[in-house]
């Protein structure tokens, strides 16, 4: 019962350093949105997209890219991470924003 | 950026008691969530409430929303140490993603 699935779960980087997150589904989802989730700022919005080969910025897009080369795909890219975007990355999937979304497990990244 | 506030942001209570989280806003929302979250997981989809008044009943998790669709309830009977965790609303406005609330922690001291 796999569902969503982020990998890594766990990654330090060094400031400037890149990294891509991976996030998976196999419940053919249209949707799949990536957040961000801080103490007290709640969950927010980074990308989504709503089909295969699309995309679109959320809330807080800044210092981020993704890509949905593959429906069941949806990769987010750090080109030059700052301490700024240590943070819980989120994904989620769903079949539109009204359906609920189903979450991965998340992915705990820390900027030295 | 629209903006759902949960009250009370922290609950501790002891097993047995009951409790009411709630979710407000200024925006109308065509639908309205609830999800739970554990420490170290991703939140998990509790309910979706879409018409105004509706009530709906999840064990003893009772779920409300507002006549008006800005604002909804999440009330605990009897609440059990298994219902600690962090529950966050969710709203709808028929775009293409949700607005989350900044959660209400809870604890259920045995």
């Amino acid at each position: 019962n796999a569902g969503v699935t982020q990998t890594p779960k766990f990654r330090v980087l060094k400031t400037g350093q890149s990294m891509t997150l991976l996030c998976a589904q196999d419940m053919n989802h249209e949707y799949m949105y990536w957040y961000r989730q801080d103490p007290g700022m709640g969950l927010r919005l980074i990308h989504y997209s709503v089909g295969e080969g699309t995309t679109a910025k959320g809330e807080v897009p800044d210092g981020y890219n993704v890509s949905r080369l593959k429906k069941q795909n949806f990769l987010l890219g750090l080109e030059s991470a700052a301490p700024s975007q240590t943070s819980v990355y989120f994904c989620a999937s769903s079949w539109g924003a009204g359906r609920g979304y189903t979450f991965g497990s998340g992915t705990r990244l820390t900027v030295v | 950026t629209q903006l759902l506030e949960q009250s009370p942001q922290f609950l501790s209570i002891q097993e047995g008691e009951n409790l009411t989280v709630y979710c407000n806003s200024s925006s109308v929302f065509s639908s309205l969530q609830w999800y739970r979250q554990e420490p170290g997981e991703g939140p998990v989809l509790l309910v979706t409430v879409v018409t105004g008044g509706e009530v709906k009943k999840l064990k003893r998790l009772t779920f409300q929303f507002g006549d008006a669709r800005k604002d909804s309830s999440l009330h605990i009977t009897a609440a059990q140490p298994g219902d600690t965790g962090l529950y966050l609303c969710a709203g709808d406005e028929g775009a293409n993603n949700l607005f989350f609330g900044t959660g209400t922690r809870l604890t259920v001291i045995p």
